[in-house]
């Protein structure tokens, strides 16, 4: 399956400041999303971007598609220690979500 | 708000046991999915189902099967648990034209 692969697999910021992470892939994709995974529980759907998008934005998330590099990155800006937490990349190009190991992101006060 | 309901949060079975994974979603869903999360792996597919008594293999459907009598329900059954089955067990629905899926919130498998 054509799965994401995020990059770093941790990251330890300090409250404030930015976080960022990226996904490779290996195929042609429909779309590709993003999700958070609190400790130990189900994963909550934050951002779609499509493949003729570029650059997605949520809140305090921005999210940049290159397709000719089949990489993406999701950024949180300002971030608090509720963002603690796994974040995933997920390809869809044939109505299944093909998912990576994730990013550990933890947030210190 | 979309739900999706797993029927158990913590299972421990024994080995050779016959498992039932409930899972149940509250929108009217067509497509419903299970995946297995294990660490350094990430989300693996087992099975999927586009509507009502369908059903397609996923990546990994070896020593699983599942049942859709009924649209909100989506059952994973483990024929012979063994214990390289023990993982976290996630299931997830989406309607036709809304990208996103819905997870349910897990159920935690030790098979001993």
């Amino acid at each position: 399956s054509q799965q994401g692969e995020e990059d770093p697999q941790a990251l330890s910021i300090q409250e404030g400041e930015n976080a960022t992470m990226n996904c490779s892939y290996k195929t042609s994709i429909n779309n590709l999303q993003w999700y958070r995974q609190n400790s130990g529980r189900g994963l909550v759907h934050l951002i779609l971007i499509r493949s003729n998008e570029r650059e997605k934005h949520s809140g305090r998330l921005r999210v940049t598609l290159d397709t000719s590099k089949k990489s993406s990155s999701l950024l949180i800006t300002a971030s608090r220690a509720a963002d603690t937490a796994s974040y995933f990349c997920a390809i869809n190009n044939d109505y299944k979500l093909s998912f990576g190991a994730g990013t550990t992101v933890t947030v210190r006060a | 708000d979309v739900k999706v309901t797993q029927s158990s949060r913590y299972l421990v079975k024994r080995t050779g046991e016959k498992v039932f994974l409930e899972c149940v979603q509250d929108m009217d869903h067509e497509n419903m999915f299970w995946y297995r999360q294990d660490p350094g792996l990430g989300l693996r597919l087992i099975y999927f189902s586009y509507d009502v008594k369908m059903k397609e293999k996923g990546d990994i459907p070896e020593g699983y099967s599942v049942s859709r009598e009924k649209k909100e329900r989506f059952s994973l059954i483990l024929e012979s648990a063994s214990t390289n089955q023990t993982s976290m067990y996630l299931c997830a629905s989406r309607t036709f034209g809304i990208y996103g899926y819905t997870f349910g919130s897990g159920t935690r498998l030790t098979v001993v």
